[in-house]
């Protein structure tokens, strides 16, 4: 496509279940970023995608998120036991991922998730 | 470590009327700095970025921010704002690590009155 989708674009669950948010990158992008946004938090980084690999999951706030990227495209953010601080925007930004270069990130509208 | 302050979370200004938001930023290394807008109920857009080549940065929708490294600062400015203009805007530095993630400031709410 022609930018970056998510989806779903809104998530009502329950606290204690868990949900699975997707990202498609722009095509031919490499590099992939998932970026929370909170009224308590502001806008914070989560995990990083370089390909399928992940080099950076600083920013998971606990073992209940987890990530994955497969065939270098499609990457879901998968938070389990959903706990109500767990309500906020999720942002997919994509970026040509080329070695030695600040590209610009492309983000995706977002998900936004409310755990009641 | 790489940070940014946004003065302001919230600015109000005449349709017309300069606009200007401002922030500062603290890294360690020549830093890359972004400002993206983000209107209601969607995601970020980019409108410029710093790369350490011209100082003063033009971007999409009549804005441009200039770096200054005396200040540690990039103010966002516009000569005349719109009522389309109204959005959050963020300043957000890029960690200049292997990763290239962004660290956000707080985010600026711009409102503008006719």
């Amino acid at each position: 496509g022609a930018g970056v989708s998510q989806s779903p674009s809104n998530k009502v669950t329950e606290k204690g279940k868990d949900v699975e948010l997707r990202c498609d990158p722009i095509s031919g992008h490499t590099a992939l970023y998932w970026y929370r946004q909170s009224l308590g938090q502001g806008l914070e980084f989560l995990i990083y995608f370089q390909g399928n690999s992940a080099p950076d999951k600083s920013g998971l706030p606990s073992d209940r998120f987890s990530a994955e990227r497969t065939g270098g495209s499609v990457s879901t953010l998968t938070i389990q036991r959903t706990q109500q601080e767990d309500s906020a925007v999720y942002l997919c930004a994509s970026s040509l991922g080329v070695a030695g270069l600040v590209d610009t990130q492309y983000f995706g509208p977002g998900t936004r998730l409310t755990v009641l | 470590a790489q940070s940014v302050t946004q003065l302001g979370s919230h600015v109000s200004v005449s349709e017309g009327a300069l606009v200007l938001l401002r922030c500062n930023y603290s890294s360690s290394v020549p830093p890359y700095l972004f400002w993206y807008v983000q209107y209601p109920n969607q995601g970020l857009q980019l409108l410029l970025k710093y790369t350490s080549a011209a100082t003063l940065v033009k971007g999409i929708n009549g804005f441009e921010a200039e770096f200054k490294k005396s200040e540690t600062s990039f103010h966002l400015t516009k000569p005349s704002a719109h009522m389309s203009d109204a959005a959050e805007y963020f300043c957000a530095v890029c960690d200049g690590g292997a990763t290239n993630k962004l660290i956000f400031g707080t985010g600026t709410l711009l409102a503008v009155q006719p």
